[in-house]
């Protein structure tokens, strides 16, 4: 029972221009939401985060829009820069929980 | 200064054997996680301690043990191995804050048995 869904695996940009990565998820008592960056060989990085009580979180170049009616969320990345090549994770908590829900991930590719 | 570090980085070994990955994290945080990527690249909790207690242990085999001897090292212990523990596995800490849920997450140890 996948809690947390990235139903694209794989997102191709043209440098420059602007990525958006896509999550939904199902569970309504997820009030804390995430995005994590991985590079091969390494471990997950923290992006951005935001809480239910927000709909938008924005950071330079990243921003984290929340829908919680459609229980979806998005990462926009613009510009998108070469460097932001990488495997995307969406992941969601209930506050106490001490748990993260993972997406299966989004390979975003930034072409020159 | 790494903030969380796993050693080792890769680990092959033959199905049987008794293997620990050994974890530390010296962000000061109170909570520390395993998690487990399978070949499916699906990201799951297997364990979490707070404070040296155990507080998740998501339906692991109990082959897993976790041994938590102060905050700031958490390290996993298998017993006979098996094939299908073959991933990688990651370990995590954050600051239980209530409404913030970040966790921070070493390199990972790639475990290969054979």
């Amino acid at each position: 029972d996948q809690q947390v869904k990235q139903n694209s695996p794989s997102l191709s940009v043209q440098e420059g221009r602007i990525s958006i990565l896509n999550c939904d998820y199902t569970n309504s008592m997820f009030d804390y939401f995430l995005w994590y960056k991985k590079y091969p060989a390494e471990g997950p990085t923290f992006l951005i985060s935001i809480s239910s009580i927000k709909d938008k979180n924005e950071d330079g170049r990243f921003t984290v829009f929340l829908n919680k009616s459609a229980k979806h969320l998005s990462l926009h990345i613009v510009p998108s820069q070469p460097g932001d090549s990488a495997v995307y994770f969406c992941a969601a908590s209930v506050e106490g929980a001490q748990k993260l829900v993972f997406g299966q991930g989004t390979r975003l590719t930034i072409n020159p | 200064d790494t903030a969380v570090s796993q050693t080792p980085k890769y680990l092959v070994t033959q199905m049987g054997n008794d293997k620990s990955i050994k974890c530390e994290q010296n962000l000061g945080h109170d909570t520390m996680y395993w998690y487990k990527q399978d070949s499916k690249k699906f990201l799951k909790i297997m364990f979490s301690y707070n404070n040296k207690e155990l507080i998740i242990n998501e339906t692991v085999p109990n082959r897993f043990s976790p041994k938590s001897p102060d905050k700031a090292h958490l390290n996993l212990h298998i017993n006979s191995l098996e094939l299908g523990d073959s991933a990688v596995y990651f370990c995590a800490s954050s600051q239980r804050s209530p409404g913030t849920e970040t966790q921070y997450f070493g390199p990972g140890t790639r475990l290969l048995v054979l």
